[in-house]
């Protein structure tokens, strides 16, 4: 059973390029989660998700950053004219619908802005 | 709202030391509280877990007790090894609420 899928592992934009970060969730399982984690901090969450539904994006910046998570396909992160602030490791959890505190992690995708 | 407050590092211990890092946690409610490691350029791995109160958690030597008057979830290891050198991260969450909301991180290093 493939763990957390995360692709592409580096990502490399240049300011006011668009950024797309991808997450396959385990087999069976149906909730995702981003985590942002800045240099030397902790990780911050930012939204979850089940098939076709936004269920909490509290953690969401207000402008430039989007997700979704579709009948069919991965979890799309997306950040509309990047800027250097957005510089972080990007992470992907998920878990299954009964088991939804046990969160599996993948290996996150780590943008750099220039 | 919740948060979590973790043992500043970095650790630095040598081989076959006793390892403590700390971790408190505010929050309403009962959360359920976690140990997440992670190693070089990879992500978090779930290490140990309690789910309520008095509860202990562990895993590969590692062992961690739930204490609710003391809100803490220390994490412990008797004899710790060069492959034990990692990022250690608490975290809580809350039934209803599944974010996972997490301290800063303490990295560990452990030299031979």
């Amino acid at each position: 059973n493939a763990g957390v899928m995360q692709n592409p592992r580096h990502l490399v934009r240049r300011r006011g390029q668009e950024a797309r970060l991808r997450c396959s969730p385990m087999k069976g399982h149906s909730h995702v989660y981003w985590y942002r984690q800045l240099p030397e901090e902790g990780l911050k969450f930012m939204v979850y998700l089940q098939k076709e539904n936004i269920i909490d994006e509290s953690g969401m910046p207000k402008e430039r950053f989007s997700a979704e998570f579709p009948k069919e396909g991965p979890s799309i992160l997306r950040i509309q004219q990047v800027v250097r602030g957005d510089s972080a490791a990007y992470f992907c959890a998920s878990s299954p619908p009964a088991q939804s505190e046990t969160q599996y992690f993948g290996p996150g995708t780590r943008l750099l802005v220039l | 709202g919740d948060s979590v407050t973790q043992m500043e590092g970095p650790v630095t211990l040598s081989e076959e030391a006793f390892l403590t890092i700390n971790c408190t946690y505010t929050a309403t409610g009962y959360p359920s509280l976690f140990w997440y490691v992670q190693y070089p350029g990879e992500g978090l791995q779930l290490l140990l877990k309690a789910t309520k109160a008095d509860d202990k958690g562990s895993n590969k030597g590692f062992e961690a007790t739930y204490r609710k008057e003391t809100t803490s979830f220390h994490l412990e290891k008797g004899s710790v090894q060069v492959s034990d050198s990692a990022v250690y991260f608490c975290a809580l969450s809350k039934i209803g609420n599944e974010k996972l909301t997490f301290g800063t991180g303490t990295r560990l290093t452990i030299i031979p």
